[in-house]
């Protein structure tokens, strides 16, 4: 069965850090691009960051560039996000997520998301 | 960065009614769109990719429309299921991907 489970989430206070993770398994990890999407509270989704399958390419959103990195461990099934400098926006429960297929050599992002982890809550807040 | 416009943002409905739900691209996206349900508390759940493709599992009550920057879900028949809040987004770019702002299906 494929699955996606999530944890690091926690409460911080502005400017700090957090490292969330996100195990995989049940499909060839390195494979698909994978990428992290959030839901901040009774709002819609928001896409955060997506890395290619080798982990060798990463696109951020705007709100992000710059605070968060994402980086993955292809040896382990593992999909990681940076999170530096952190602010009360940022507050949301966070999604891994897998893309669908794969198209390319590397595996860039270009597909829907299939499947998705439980989430795991970050709250930013003094 | 591509904007996705879906409408109406509420839709009440009642079981056995047909609905539709459309996503608006700011720009042509071809057909590189999808639709995911989300119910209360839950994590979304993908029902349509490539605009028309019915992801396996997923009721064929469910279908999925357009192409450019009109598309359109339709829910043949409501059951009571079917209640959530809705989503499209499109993925035609290597990133941004944008979703829409939401539908949210009520019972009438």
């Amino acid at each position: 069965e494929v699955q996606l489970l999530e944890s690091g989430g926690g409460l911080v206070q502005p400017g700090g850090s957090l490292r969330l993770s996100c195990a995989a398994s049940g499909f060839s990890f390195s494979r698909y691009a994978m990428s992290w999407v959030r839901q901040a509270p009774g709002k819609g989704l928001e896409w955060v960051s997506a890395s290619s399958g080798s982990g060798g390419s990463a696109y951020y959103a705007d709100s992000v560039k710059g605070r968060f990195s994402i980086s993955r461990d292809n040896s382990n099934n593992m999909l990681y996000l940076q999170m530096n400098g952190l602010r009360a926006e940022d507050t949301a429960v966070y999604y891994c997520a897998k893309e669908r297929y794969c198209s390319t050599v590397d595996c860039l992002p270009d597909d829907a998301f299939d499947v998705w982890g439980q989430g795991t809550v970050v709250t930013v807040s003094s | 960065d591509i904007q996705m416009t879906q409408f109406p943002s509420t839709l009440s409905a009642s079981v056995g009614d047909r609905v539709t739900i459309t996503c608006r691209a700011s720009q042509s996206i071809s057909r590189w769109l999808a639709w995911y349900q989300q119910k209360p508390g839950k994590v979304p759940k993908l029902l349509i990719y490539k605009a028309s493709s019915l992801q396996g599992g997923v009721p064929s009550r469910f279908s999925g429309s357009g192409s450019g920057t009109e598309f359109t879900l339709t829910i043949s028949s409501l059951q009571p299921d079917d209640f959530a809040t809705y989503y499209c987004q499109q993925y035609s770019t290597y990133t941004p991907y944008t979703f829409g702002q939401g539908t949210t299906l009520e019972i009438k």
